[in-house]
């Protein structure tokens, strides 16, 4: 059983380019979040997805970050006109379903760097 | 709002020593408590989770204890190697699926 899977792990943008940060949740797995951790910095919650629904997007910059988790596919992390604070290292982590013990798996993260 | 808490910041200790690693949070209504090690630039790995109704979870070297009503969790660790040496992560739910709330962390150095 293959981990959480994110792609790519190092990704630079100049500032005002997209940045777009993929995640594979474990198999059989149907919960997703993104965290990020920022230099320095300890792990923030941003967002927690279920598939086609985002349920508490509570850790979330208001403007230009948005996520998804549709139907098919990997859960997509998406940042829009990158600026140089949005350097950070981006992680995912799955769980089971709901009526198990809910323990996040993480990913390996993807490290953005803004220039 | 929930904050969590990692003392000591960073730790190094002979190989060999038995260690004790300090979380507090400031809301004792959380429904697990996570340990994780991270790797200088890598992921987290899932070491121990106890949830609230629970005291204690062992692996292997490791032990974890949970206080809830204190806000505490000490995270034990037997015969230190130097293959031990991370950043040692705490990490509180408030609810079954809700998203992590992290302490700093504990930087561990093992001297061989």
């Amino acid at each position: 059983n293959a981990g959480v899977m994110q792609n790519p792990r190092h990704l630079v943008r100049r500032r005002g380019q997209e940045a777009r940060l993929r995640c594979s949740p474990m198999k059989g797995h149907s919960h997703v979040y993104w965290y990020r951790q920022l230099p320095e910095e300890g792990l923030k919650f941003m967002v927690y997805l279920q598939k086609e629904n985002i349920i508490d997007e509570s850790g979330m910059p208001k403007e230009r970050f948005s996520a998804e988790f549709p139907k098919e596919g990997p859960s997509i992390l998406r940042i829009q006109q990158v600026v140089r604070g949005d350097s950070a290292a981006y992680f995912c982590a799955s769980s089971p379903p709901s009526g198990q013990q809910y323990e996040q798996y993480f990913g390996p993260g993807t490290r953005l760097t803004v220039t | 709002k929930q904050e969590v808490t990692q003392i000591p910041a960073a730790l190094s200790v002979p190989e060999g020593e038995n260690l004790v690693l300090n979380c507090s949070f400031t809301d004792s209504a959380i429904y697990n408590l996570q340990w994780f090690r991270q790797d200088p630039g890598k992921g987290l790995t899932s070491l121990l989770l106890i949830q609230s109704s629970q005291r204690e979870q062992t692996s292997g070297r490791l032990n974890a204890s949970l206080d809830k009503s204190s806000g505490r969790s000490t995270l034990y660790i037997a015969a230190s190697q130097p293959g031990d040496s991370a950043t040692y992560l705490c990490a509180v739910s408030g609810g079954g699926a809700d998203g992590l709330t992290f302490g700093k962390g504990t930087h561990l150095i093992i001297q061989p």
